[in-house]
């Protein structure tokens, strides 16, 4: 019953380090999406993927790299990790069109230092 | 630009107590969702709310859609503690509920 699962849960980078953020669902959904969660706020979304093959920018994309692997995997890249980036990053996975709700990863708290 | 606010954003209640949690959205839209979040945790959903006048129900929370004022409501009946959590909400314009924008959240806290 694993649904959404991250990679790592906790990461700590330099600045100017690149990492790659992992995320993988076994609900067969075709949508897939990257969010970031600052402090005290709501979801922001940064990337998403309508459906495999295809990948589209949301609110904040500045700064990541995006790959849709196959239709069950979706990373999140930094090529250059900045302290603005310090943030909670949540996958989530949804079956579109049937708007159905979004399913939520556990989440990658990330700090840049 | 799709902007949803919350109120209130913070909010303290007794053990008991019913109350209203508001989510007003700028642009027109008939599909919306209510999250649950944890300390430290992840999103639940708790509701998917598709058409104007639609009304659910779990437990003591209960959700509404008016798309014409476009404003949702999450009612409280008789609070206990476990329902302290954020309560967010999101809207999404097309049928991607991933691709949604969120509410800042409503930290609610209910106190013995």
């Amino acid at each position: 019953n694993a649904g959404v699962t991250q990679t790592p849960k906790f990461q700590v980078l330099k600045t100017g380090q690149s990492m790659t953020l992992q995320c993988a669902q076994d609900m067969n959904h075709n949508s897939m999406y990257w969010y970031r969660q600052d402090p005290g706020m709501g979801l922001r979304l940064i990337y998403y993927s309508a459906s495999e093959g295809t990948t589209d920018k949301g609110e904040v994309p500045n700064g990541y790299n995006v790959s849709r692997l196959n239709k069950r995997e979706f990373s999140l890249r930094l090529e250059s990790a900045a302290p603005s980036q310090t943030s909670v990053y949540f996958c989530a996975s949804s079956e579109a069109p049937q708007n159905t709700e979004a399913f939520f990863g556990q989440g990658t708290r990330l700090t840049v230092v | 630009e799709l902007k949803v606010e919350q109120n209130p954003l913070f909010l303290s209640m007794q053990e008991g107590k019913n109350y209203t949690i508001y989510c007003n959205y700028s642009t027109t839209s008939d599909r919306l969702y209510w999250y649950r979040q944890d300390p430290g945790k992840s999103l639940e959903s708790l509701f998917v709310l598709l058409s104007n006048g639609a009304v659910k129900q779990e437990g003591r929370l209960m959700a509404s859609l008016d798309t014409k004022a476009r404003l949702s409501t999450l009612h409280i009946t008789a609070a206990v503690h476990d329902l302290s959590a954020t309560y967010f909400c999101a809207v999404s314009l097309n049928t991607n509920a991933g691709k949604s924008t969120f509410g800042d959240g409503t930290t609610l806290t209910v106190k013995p």
